[in-house]
């Protein structure tokens, strides 16, 4: 059976500390593997990773994915506030079927 | 602007009535899903469809129905035969091409039954 595992679930940190957060997988036919961030509504995308060993970088977030070991993880440097939400990890395998979705982690970040 | 609409925005329903969710998209995206989500749970798929007139059931569909008459629209109609109805529902579309694919999310509608 397909499935996408996150971990930790949740996580508390300070403002300015550095976090890694984890995404494996296991699915056959793998296309690409997505993070969105959500707040309190619907997720907003962060990117989309098709090819090992490239980071994308978008501000303090960045993220890389490891075709071999079957994970990626999603870094976040000098933590604000406002970046506290539930990240979710999903992945796209065969082409315009539905993801598959981690059960997300929900990172809190305290002033 | 484009973009994927849901109504409404906070439902409340008593036990035992069926209630429908909207979701409209003007995107011209081909796929479009229904996500159920409680907490942690992550994102529990419902019902998708990747073309007009055809649907298929997802991981959770027992006690939900859908239709997709045309491609803008995607409605989601919680049965009284669901037995927790109450959560955050989120509808999505999505487009794909050779090198790329992007889904997208409406706002989602919270469902509380009583």
């Amino acid at each position: 059976e397909d499935k996408v595992v996150q971990s930790p679930l949740s996580l508390v940190v300070h403002e300015g500390d550095t976090v890694t957060l984890n995404c494996s997988y296991e699915v056959t036919n793998f296309r690409s593997l997505l993070w969105y961030k959500q707040e309190k509504k619907a997720p907003t995308f962060l990117f989309m990773l098709t090819s090992s060993g490239i980071e994308k970088k978008s501000g303090r977030l960045s993220s890389i994915l490891d075709k071999k070991e079957l994970f990626s993880i999603l870094n976040i440097t000098a933590t604000q506030t406002g970046d506290s939400a539930v990240y979710l990890c999903a992945v796209d395998y065969l082409g315009n079927t539905p993801l598959v979705f981690g059960k997300g982690t929900r990172l809190s970040v305290i002033a | 602007d484009g973009g994927i609409t849901q109504s409404p925005k906070y439902l409340f329903r008593k036990e035992g009535q069926n209630v429908t969710l909207s979701c409209e998209q003007n995107l011209n995206h081909d796929a479009m899903y229904w996500y159920r989500q409680d907490p942690g749970q992550g994102l529990r798929l419902i019902y998708y469809s990747q073309i007009v007139n055809d649907f298929q059931k997802g991981d959770i569909a027992e006690g939900y129905s859908v239709s997709r008459e045309k491609k803008e629209s995607f409605p989601l109609t919680v049965t009284s035969a669901q037995k927790n109805p109450t959560a955050f529902y989120l509808c999505a579309s999505s487009i794909q091409s050779t090198d790329t694919y992007e889904q997208y999310f409406g706002p989602g509608t919270r469902l509380t039954v009583t």
